[in-house]
């Protein structure tokens, strides 16, 4: 099993919808999250940590849930600028350092 | 605007070649990632690096895959020989020491990488 899952879409909604991409994690040591965005040919940059509380950023609003060990990502009012791929990136901690592993994406497209 | 930086951005060559790749990071930044991005395998850990010391490579091909620091500006990722599998864009990244907790991961564009 992989160690951060994500469904790859692609997600297709029209302007001004709302979508969530939701992502899993193996490791229940797991203990950073974050989601990256992606775009097409480009490299990933952070879009937003994920805390346990859940936070929120504009349109962007990003849920932890430990238990099911599951992180997710809403967007409301979705743009034309918001097509790119969403990463799940988790840190999993061994010995005294932590790596970032990344979920394969979803792709997100927005059309007008 | 700092931002990290890879060369060469585009690289072709045929199978059986050797093959460098560079990464100069964010200057201050003392952890340095290697990553493998394919279609099929998305982006995977090659190698990890603080304070120009090796922390985890075990991602990494070690027969043909060689990754390195040689001082604090340098980074550097060799495959030899190269074969048509490696094929994928390599990405460096640089953060500081807080990147595992912060996930302030600063990628650079990326070498795409053709094995003939």
């Amino acid at each position: 099993r992989k160690e951060v899952e994500q469904d790859p879409g692609p997600f297709n909604v029209p302007e001004g919808a709302t979508v969530a991409f939701n992502c899993t994690y193996s490791n229940s040591a797991s203990q950073s999250f974050f989601w990256y965005r992606q775009d097409c040919r480009k490299e990933p940059k952070l879009l937003m940590s994920v805390y346990s509380s859940g936070n929120e950023d504009g349109r962007f609003t990003a849920q932890l849930n430990r238990a099911s060990q599951y992180i997710s990502l809403l967007i409301r009012d979705s743009k034309l600028s918001d097509s790119a791929t969403y990463l799940c990136v988790v840190t999993v901690y061994g010995g005294s350092q932590g790596n970032l592993i990344f979920g394969k994406g979803t792709k997100l497209s927005v059309k007008p | 605007d700092a931002r990290v930086t890879q060369t060469p951005r585009h690289k072709v060559t045929e199978m059986g070649q050797e093959v460098t790749m560079r990464c100069q990071p964010i200057l201050g930044h003392n952890t340095v990632f290697w990553y493998r991005q394919t279609m099929m395998q998305g982006l995977e850990l090659l190698a990890y690096f603080r304070n120009r010391a090796p922390l985890d490579d075990s991602g990494m091909p070690k027969d043909r895959f060689s990754a390195e620091m040689p001082d604090a500006t340098l980074a550097t990722l060799k495959i030899q020989p190269s074969e048509p599998r490696d094929s994928a864009v390599y990405f460096c990244a640089s953060g500081p020491t807080t990147v595992p907790n912060t996930g302030e991961l600063f990628f650079g564009e990326g070498s795409r990488l053709t094995v003939l």
